[in-house]
C-alpha cells in the first residue's frame, strides 16, 4: 500500500537554529498538508499546498515557516529559527482529491528543540 | 466553523468486551468524517471515513461507526476489543469548504487482560 514517508523520524536542534522537515507524499497525490502535535494536545493544521502553492495557512503558520516541493517528489516544511514552543511531532499529508476524501498521513518527525 | 468533541479522554475496556468511542462535531456545511488511530510512536492511520453515502460506516479491524445527522454524532465502535486496539483514536471532520481537516483532542483507549 502506498505510503507517505517522513524524514527524519527525530531532529534534536538547537533554539535559533534552521530545520527542514522533509516528506515523500504519494506519488499521484496533488494536495500536500503539514500538521503538528505539541505533547498532549490536539493536532493543528499548519498548511496545505496544491499546484505548486500555498492554498491555505493557520495562524501557526506564520513568517517562520516555509514550504517548499523543490523537485516533484519532495514536500518540505522549514522552520528559519527554532523556538521551544515548535517542539512537536510534524505530520505530513497527501490526497489525491480534496479533503472530503481523508489523506494519509506520514509516520511523523518528532523535533525537540533545546 | 467546525468542531469535535469527543467526549472522553481515556477509555478502559477489558479484552472482548464491546468498544465505545464517542465523538461529537459541529459543521455548518455537510461535513465529512473520519476516524484515525495513533499506535505510540506511530503515525495517523485512517480507520474509516463517512462521505455523504451510508450512515453505518465499516472501518478496518473490525470498527465501525455511525453517522447520526439528528445528534451531531459519529461514534466509533468495535463488538470485542483486542489487546493490539490499544491506542490514541481521532475523531475528525473535514469542511468541503475548505482543504483543512480539524481534529478531536483524541481518544486514549486502554485493553486490559
Amino acid at each position: 500500500e502506498p505510503e507517505v514517508t517522513q524524514t527524519p523520524s527525530h531532529q534534536v536542534t538547537q533554539m535559533g537554529q534552521e530545520v527542514i522537515l522533509r516528506c515523500v507524499p504519494i506519488s499521484n497525490h496533488l494536495y500536500f498538508y503539514w500538521y503538528r502535535q505539541i505533547l498532549g494536545q490536539k493536532v493543528e493544521f499548519l498548511v496545505s499546498f496544491y499546484n505548486n502553492e500555498i492554498s491555505e495557512k493557520s495562524e501557526i503558520f506564520d513568517d517562520q515557516f516555509s514550504v517548499e516541493r523543490p523537485d516533484g517528489s519532495n514536500f518540505t516544511l522549514k522552520i528559519r529559527s527554532t523556538k521551544l514552543e515548535d517542539s512537536a511531532m510534524y505530520f505530513c499529508a497527501s490526497s489525491e482529491r480534496d479533503s472530503s476524501y481523508g489523506y494519509t498521513f506520514g509516520s511523523g518527525t518528532r523535533l525537540t528543540v533545546v | 466553523a467546525q468542531s469535535v468533541t469527543q467526549l472522553d479522554s481515556h477509555v478502559s475496556v477489558s479484552e472482548g468486551t464491546p468498544v465505545l468511542l464517542r465523538c461529537n462535531y459541529s459543521s455548518s456545511y455537510s461535513p465529512s468524517l473520519f476516524w484515525y488511530v495513533q499506535h505510540p510512536n506511530k503515525g495517523l492511520q485512517l480507520l474509516l471515513k463517512y462521505t455523504s453515502a451510508a450512515t453505518l460506516v465499516k472501518g478496518i479491524n473490525g470498527f465501525e461507526a455511525e453517522f447520526k445527522k439528528s445528534e451531531t454524532s459519529f461514534h466509533l465502535t468495535k463488538p470485542s476489543a483486542h489487546m493490539s486496539d490499544a491506542a490514541e483514536y481521532f475523531c475528525v471532520v473535514s469542511d468541503p469548504r475548505y482543504s483543512t481537516l480539524t481534529f478531536g483532542k483524541g481518544t486514549m483507549l486502554l485493553v486490559s487482560p
